[in-house]
């Protein structure tokens, strides 16, 4: 079965730091990626997604995320974080048998000092 | 804009009682999902629909049953809940060309004592 797995389940950062969280995940061949972004008292919403082509691929609100299928990670990253960016990230990870499945991963809670 | 809506924030029911869950969907979408967060395991999926009267299981359907009778709604039930299904419960959905992005409904809090 397909695994997906955030290693940092708590970062805390200042504001103007620098984000980089990791998502790898267990399937060798074709992937869909997505990371998707709760806001405190808000539902989830997507970031941004990976199909194919540039493996670069830049979302809302600044965030942007690179697929090295060598490395099967799909990292989030941001220059620069804001205050606003405090929520919980999660990666999810589709795969060509999934069918309208997403697989989550465990999650990653960001918290912004102003 | 794709709105998905569940029928209550917060949900107290006692251990044995029948829970119904209820997820709307007002963009004709033929997928909806119902899944489960808990703190440090992310969103695991509970069951799938792709069309009405139709249902596939998730990773963790045990303890649940679904319904879709209409293409917007799908409904999550517990015959007899217990305390172990205390959890946030969240319901998608996803149009047949939408490139697999779910939208999310804003999630019913439920506790079960």
């Amino acid at each position: 079965a397909q695994s997906v797995s955030q290693h940092n389940h708590h970062v805390i950062l200042s504001e103007a730091a620098s984000l980089e969280l990791g998502c790898n995940y267990s399937y060798g061949g074709t992937v869909n990626l997505f990371w998707y972004v709760q806001y405190p008292g808000q539902h989830l919403q997507l970031l941004l997604k990976y199909f194919s082509g540039d493996p670069l691929v830049k979302g809302i609100k600044g965030f942007e995320a690179e697929f090295i299928k060598s490395k099967f990670s799909f990292n989030l990253r941001k220059p620069s974080v804001q205050w606003s960016d405090t929520a919980e990230y999660f990666c999810a990870v589709r795969t060509p048998w999934a069918g309208n499945m997403l697989t989550f991963g465990g999650g990653t809670r960001l918290m912004v000092k102003p | 804009d794709v709105k998905v809506t569940q029928s209550s924030r917060y949900l107290v029911k006692r251990t044995g009682e029948k829970v119904f869950l209820e997820c709307v969907q007002d963009m004709d979408h033929e997928n909806m999902f119902w899944y489960r967060q808990d703190p440090g395991l992310g969103l695991r999926l509970i069951y799938f629909s792709y069309d009405v009267k139709m249902k596939e299981k998730g990773d963790i359907p045990e303890g649940y049953s679904v319904s879709r009778e209409k293409k917007e709604r799908f409904s999550l039930i517990l015959e007899s809940a217990s305390t172990n299904q205390t959890s946030m419960y969240l319901c998608a959905s996803r149009g047949a060309g939408s490139a697999y992005e779910q939208y999310f409904g804003p999630g019913t809090r439920l506790t079960v004592t």
